[in-house]
């Protein structure tokens, strides 16, 4: 158990409706990140958050996904009208900030229909 | 352009077969490279930090090292709960702060 929590753990979806999905880090970590994971793939970077600020982006990050942590705890991700192309692992990972090491989630897996 | 490089994809091996796993970097500016497990369908699961060329850790039955151009998991005499995807990541000045992974070596330890 990384202590990092991560809802659903599961979701299945129909193209074009919208999904948020939860990261609940570990508490006293400063820095929270999402990844995106396909079969096969190693995690592709989306965005990171140093408290409640969101200081990185993926080029690669579609303007239809949207995270934010208010109050730097907890995060949410939003995919808005989603694609069968957005069917993937979700991964959630947090890091104290000059510890490096970052841990995961169990991650959240979506599949779009 | 690839930045981590991860060789092999797969690797069979028999029970206390010891081998190597390979993660080569092109980043300047390495702040960190990080090794992962990831079992099926579970996130990756923290192994080791290395910082400089000629770093070592160690756990277990694995040991990773580090050059400035790549670094290696060893695995001595695996037993078949090593089976797994093994993750390499590197931070790096020219990565910002984002973990920037290779595609893994799926590791398959036979009885």
């Amino acid at each position: 158990d990384t202590g990092v929590s991560q809802n659903p753990r599961h979701k299945i979806t129909k193209r074009g409706q919208n999904v948020t999905f939860r990261c609940d880090p570990i508490s006293e970590h400063n820095r929270l990140y999402w990844y995106r994971q396909t079969l096969g793939q190693g995690p592709e970077f989306l965005t990171y958050f140093q408290n409640e600020a969101q200081l990185e982006k993926s080029r690669l990050l579609s303007d239809r996904f949207s995270a934010e942590r208010p109050k730097g705890s907890f995060s949410t991700l939003e995919i808005q009208r989603t694609e069968q192309g957005d069917s993937a692992m979700y991964l959630c990972a947090s890091s104290l900030e000059g510890q490096g090491r970052a841990f995961f989630g169990q991650g959240t897996r979506l599949t779009v229909v | 352009e690839d930045q981590v490089t991860q060789s092999p994809e797969a690797l069979r091996l028999q029970e206390g077969e010891s081998s190597s796993l390979n993660c080569s970097y092109t980043v300047s500016g390495l702040r960190g490279l990080f090794w992962y497990r990831q079992d099926p369908g579970k996130g990756p699961e923290f192994l080791f930090t290395l910082y400089s060329a000629g770093e070592e850790k160690e756990k277990e039955r694995l040991k990773a090292t580090l050059t400035k151009k790549e670094s290696f998991l060893h695995i001595t005499a695996p037993k078949p709960e090593d089976s797994a995807t093994y993750l390499c990541a590197v931070q790096a000045a020219n990565t910002g702060n984002q973990f920037y992974f290779g595609t893994g070596t799926s590791l398959t330890v036979i009885p």
